[in-house]
């Protein structure tokens, strides 16, 4: 099993919709959360990080179930320009020990005109 | 202000060859990571430093491969020899750590080191 699983999708997806982004991490001590934005052929960059409580950042929201070891991404309102590959990434200990920033498959979006 | 910087930006190179890929930290991080990405297996950790030292090499995949750090400003990854399954890209990212060995979350990349090994 892996420890960061994210539908890869892609999600096709028309301009000005919302749309939705789960990710499942298997270690239920992992102590941080984020999702990255990596743009085709580039380096993966910080998004936003994700918090307990839920956080808001413009058009975007990410929120953390841990009892269900769960972490969403809403995108609203989407653009053009919103059309990448969304990593969820996990920071603490893994299955096997390590502490390590775990990095999900990614989700790729892809918005239409 | 430089971000991370690597080198090459692309190679290609023959099945038993050495490769040997490059990376200068963003001054003042205290963290380093080496990653590869494939499409099969996303994005894995092969090693990461800290302040130099290596903490985690446990995702260097065999003995082919192999991590310096010679220097708070200098890294190398080493492919020796090189198999047409190690073509993948190659990031570094760069951390500033701000508790011990503690990892904060945003990891700077650099723009990758695309390998072909034919």
């Amino acid at each position: 099993r892996k420890e960061v699983e994210q539908d890869p999708g892609p999600f096709n997806v028309p301009e000005g919709a919302t749309v939705a982004f789960n990710c499942t991490y298997s270690n239920s001590a992992s102590q941080s959360f984020f999702w990255y934005r990596q743009d085709c052929r580039k380096e993966p960059k910080l998004l936003m990080s994700v918090y307990s409580s839920g956080n808001e950042d413009g058009r975007f929201t990410a929120q953390l179930n841990r009892a269900s070891q769960y972490i969403s991404l809403l995108i609203r309102d989407s653009k053009l320009s919103d059309s990448a590959t969304y990593l969820c990434v996990v920071n603490g200990p893994t299955d096997t020990g390590r502490r390590a920033l775990t990095f999900g498959s990614g989700t790729r979006l892809q918005v239409q005109p | 202000d430089a971000g991370v910087i690597q080198s090459p930006r692309h190679e290609v190179t023959e099945m038993g060859q050495e490769v040997t890929l490059r990376c200068k930290p963003i001054s003042g991080h205290n963290s380093l990571f080496w990653y590869r990405q494939t499409m099969m297996r996303g994005l894995e950790l092969l090693i990461y430093f800290n302040n130099n030292v290596p903490i985690d090499d446990s995702g260097m995949p065999e003995d082919r491969f192999s991590a310096k750090m010679p220097n708070a400003s200098f890294s190398t990854l080493k492919i020796q020899p090189s198999e047409p399954r190690d073509s993948a890209v190659y990031f570094c990212a760069s951390s500033l750590a701000t508790t011990g060995s503690e990892l904060t979350g945003e990891l700077f990349f650099g723009e990758g080191s695309r390998l072909t090994v034919l």
